[in-house]
C-alpha cells in the first residue's frame, strides 16, 4: 500500500460530459503529479503541484484542469470528454519536488462510451 | 523536445540471470533521474532517484549508476527471479522545466 489514494477507481461516462478524479497524498507529501496512460502508450505527465501551487506542466489537454486544495488533497477535472480520453490516470506523491521518489496510487480507470 | 529512451524493450532470462538495461536522456540540464519497478495490474514503485553523475544506488540485488555528461543511467539486476518479471521504468527530469519524462520501460520476464 503506496498510502496515496485516488478516487473513484473505474469510472464510465458518455463523450461530452465531465467528470473529476480525486487524489489524497501520502501523509506528509507536499507534491502531487498527475498522469495518463494510454493504451499501448507509456506514462505521460500531465501536471504537478506543490503545496497548492502548479510546479510543472506536461501536455495537458485545455479541456483538462486540475488543482490542489489546503489540505493537499488534489482534483483532476476532465471536461468535454472524447473517445481518446479513455485512459488510466494515475496520481502519484512526493515529499518534495522532482528530486524525490514519487508514490502511486492504484489509478483510475476511465472510459468513456 | 526532450526524449528518454530505454533498451532493451524487452529481455526473456532464465531464473538467476544477471541482466541488465540502459536508460538515455538528456545530458545537459539533468536534475534527477528516477527509476521504477512497475508489475501488471499493479502501480508503479519507486526504485531510486539519482542527482549526482557518478551516483550508484542499491537495493538487495537491484542496483543503478549515473553518468549526467553522456546521459545514460544502468540498471543491473543480479541473479534474476521470476519476481522480478515487470517493466522497468527511468524517467528524467530537467532544472529547466521539472517534467517528469518517463521512458517506453524494458520489460522483463524471468523464466523459473
Amino acid at each position: 500500500d503506496s498510502g496515496v489514494t485516488q478516487t473513484p477507481k473505474h469510472l464510465i461516462t458518455a463523450t461530452g460530459q465531465r467528470v473529476t478524479l480525486r487524489c489524497s497524498p501520502r501523509s506528509g507529501d507536499l507534491s502531487v503529479y498527475w498522469y495518463q496512460q494510454s493504451l499501448d502508450q507509456g506514462l505521460q505527465f500531465l501536471i504537478h503541484y506543490y503545496n497548492g501551487e502548479e510546479r510543472a506542466k506536461g501536455n495537458i489537454l485545455e479541456r483538462f484542469s486540475a488543482q490542489q486544495f489546503p489540505d493537499l488533497h488534489s482534483e483532476l477535472n476532465l471536461s468535454s470528454l472524447e473517445l481518446g480520453d479513455s485512459a488510466l490516470y494515475f496520481c502519484a506523491s512526493s515529499v518534495g519536488p522532482s528530486n524525490q521518489p514519487q508514490h502511486f496510487g492504484d489509478g483510475t480507470r476511465l472510459s468513456i462510451l | 523536445i526532450l526524449n528518454v529512451e530505454q533498451s532493451p524493450q524487452s529481455l526473456h532470462v532464465q531464473e538467476g540471470d544477471s541482466t541488465n538495461f540502459t536508460c538515455s536522456f538528456p545530458s545537459s540540464n539533468f536534475y534527477a533521474l528516477h527509476w521504477y519497478r512497475w508489475e501488471t495490474a499493479k502501480s508503479p514503485e519507486a526504485l531510486f532517484v539519482m542527482t549526482l553523475n557518478g551516483d550508484e544506488k542499491k537495493k538487495g540485488q537491484i542496483s543503478a549508476t549515473l553518468n549526467t555528461k553522456e546521459g545514460y543511467s544502468y540498471l543491473y539486476i543480479k541473479g534474476s527471479q521470476p519476481e522480478d518479471s515487470a517493466t522497468y521504468l527511468c524517467a528524467f527530469t530537467s532544472d529547466s522545466s521539472y517534467k517528469l519524462i518517463f521512458g517506453s520501460g524494458t520489460r522483463l520476464l524471468v523464466r523459473p
